[in-house]
C-alpha cells in the first residue's frame, strides 16, 4: 500500500523567511496530492493541492511542486508570518479516493 | 467546501464505557470517512461509512470496537466500545463530495480516558 514519508518534523523559520516542507511517497498510482494546515484544537484544513498532470501550482504565498518520476512533492511558503505557525501534513490518495498521511511538520515562525 | 459539524468537541470518559460521535455535513456527500490521531502524531484511516450498509474498515480496526453507522449522506456515527486510555486521541470525520477530489474535515472530537 501507499507510503508517505515527511521531512522535517519540526521546522523554525524567522517571519519573512520562507519554509519548504518536502513528502515523497510509495505508490505510482497515487494521482492527488493535498497538503493540510492543522492549528492547535482544530480539524485539518486544506491549504493547497496538486494534481499528478501538473508539475506546480501557487496561491499567494503557498505553492507546491510535484515530481512524479522521483515520488516527491513539496510544500513552499514564502514570505512566512506569524500566524503560519502550525502543523502541516502531505498527504496522498489510494485507489479507492482515501487518503494516507505524512508524519507531520511542525512550522514555528518567529516574530 | 462542505461545513461540517461533529460533536462532541471533547469528552472525557471512564474506561469500560462507550462514546459515540455524531457527524453532519451540510450538503449531500459522497464518501464519509473516520480517522483517528493520537497525541502529536499523524491521521490514521479507520474506516469508510458506506451510506445504507457495513463500514470497510482499515487494517487494525474492526467493528465491535469501532461500530460506525451512516443513515443517509449528510450523517454518520462513530461509536468508540469499551474505551480503555490508549483510545485516547482526537476523531475526526472527513467528506468528500461526488464532484470534487478535496477532502474535508469536521474540528474533531478529543477524548481523554480515564
Amino acid at each position: 500500500g501507499e507510503n508517505v514519508e515527511q521531512h522535517p518534523s519540526t521546522l523554525s523559520v524567522q517571519e519573512g523567511d520562507s519554509a519548504v516542507i518536502k513528502c515523497t511517497y510509495s505508490d505510482s498510482a497515487s494521482n492527488y496530492f493535498p497538503w493540510y494546515k492543522q492549528e492547535l484544537g482544530k480539524g485539518p484544513q486544506l491549504i493547497i493541492d496538486i494534481r499528478s498532470n501538473v508539475g506546480e501550482k501557487k496561491d499567494q504565498r503557498i505553492a507546491v511542486t510535484l515530481n512524479k518520476t522521483a515520488k516527491h512533492f513539496s510544500l513552499h511558503i514564502t514570505e512566512t508570518q506569524p500566524e503560519d505557525s502550525a502543523v502541516y501534513f502531505c498527504a496522498a490518495n489510494t485507489g479507492f479516493q482515501k487518503l494516507v498521511f505524512g508524519t507531520g511538520t511542525r512550522l514555528l515562525v518567529s516574530p | 467546501s462542505a461545513v461540517i459539524s461533529q460533536k462532541p468537541s471533547r469528552d472525557i470518559c471512564q474506561r469500560g464505557t462507550s462514546l459515540t460521535i455524531q457527524c453532519q455535513v451540510d450538503s449531500q456527500v459522497t464518501m464519509m470517512f473516520w480517522y483517528r490521531q493520537q497525541p502529536g502524531q499523524s491521521l490514521t484511516l479507520i474506516a469508510t461509512a458506506n451510506q445504507g450498509s457495513e463500514a470497510t474498515y482499515e487494517s487494525g480496526f474492526v467493528i465491535d470496537k469501532f461500530p460506525i453507522s451512516r443513515p443517509n449522506l449528510t450523517f454518520s456515527t462513530l461509536t468508540v466500545s469499551n474505551m480503555s486510555p490508549e483510545d485516547s486521541s482526537i476523531y475526526l470525520c472527513s467528506v468528500q463530495t461526488a464532484t470534487r477530489t478535496e477532502a474535508f474535515f469536521g474540528q474533531g472530537t478529543r477524548l481523554t480516558v480515564v
